[in-house]
């Protein structure tokens, strides 16, 4: 198995730009996906495959990688931007495919 | 649009089985490219991935779990299940159930419900 690291808390001023790091000697091998958890409600994807945006996520979500460290960058941050914020990634090409969240990270919003 | 909608007991006796439906509705169990899967959340915890299931039964669990852990799928209901066994009070969780997208090497959830939280107590 293997581990994805994230910072337990970020915090930013509305308009200012938030980066969320995520950890992991397995990331250059492995694509990287990122969810947004605001309180008492389900996670919603916001990135896939390190940089892809689903439709209906706005675009000042990106998602870059560099080396064993994937970034979620959240540009011109909301107050409606706050929330719990995960990485995850997949090895499927193993005999018993292991499916890995990183351990979150608090974005508040100033 | 594609909803799921978990059910079952929020409250569990210690020793005894966490079972856990999902109902799909907004598209088929049986699409290809999609497995089905459970991840839970113990309260003010992260995500756990539990584990998925393909339309056809084929199944993926996690490591530790494993021993503890099966999940079935009824097409017919548009259904898929887990069942958890020798349940202690570290099982107490919300528990997620999600489409999980696995085209290729990809394997993420696009789709959520919104939860079950299950109580493991006497």
């Amino acid at each position: 198995s293997y581990e994805l690291t994230q910072p337990p808390s970020v915090s930013v001023s509305p308009g200012q730009t938030a980066r969320i790091t995520c950890s992991g000697d397995a990331l250059p091998k492995l694509f990287v996906y990122w969810y947004q958890q605001k309180a008492g409600q389900a996670p919603v994807l916001v990135i896939y495959k390190d940089t892809e945006r689903p439709s209906g996520i706005p675009e000042r979500f990106s998602g870059s990688t560099s080396g064993t460290t994937v970034t979620l960058t959240i540009s011109g941050v909301q107050a409606e931007d706050e929330a719990d914020y995960y990485c995850q990634s997949a090895d499927s090409s193993i005999t018993y495919p292991d499916v890995v969240f990183g351990g979150g990270t608090k974005l508040t919003v100033l | 649009q594609l909803q799921l909608q978990g059910s079952g007991p929020g409250l569990v006796k210690p020793s005894e089985t966490l079972s856990l439906t999902c109902t799909v509705s907004g598209g088929a169990i049986s699409s290809s490219n999609y497995h089905w899967g459970w991840i839970r959340q113990p309260p003010g915890k992260g995500l756990e991935w539990i584990g998925n299931i393909y339309h056809t039964g084929i199944t993926y669990y996690k490591s530790s779990l494993k021993s503890r852990v099966t999940m079935s799928v009824d097409t017919s209901k548009n259904q898929f299940s887990v069942k958890l066994t020798s349940v202690t009070a570290a099982d107490t969780a919300v528990y997620y159930c999600a489409r999980q997208s696995t085209i290729g090497s990809s394997w993420y959830f696009d789709h959520w419900g919104q939860g079950t939280l299950v109580t493991v107590s006497a």
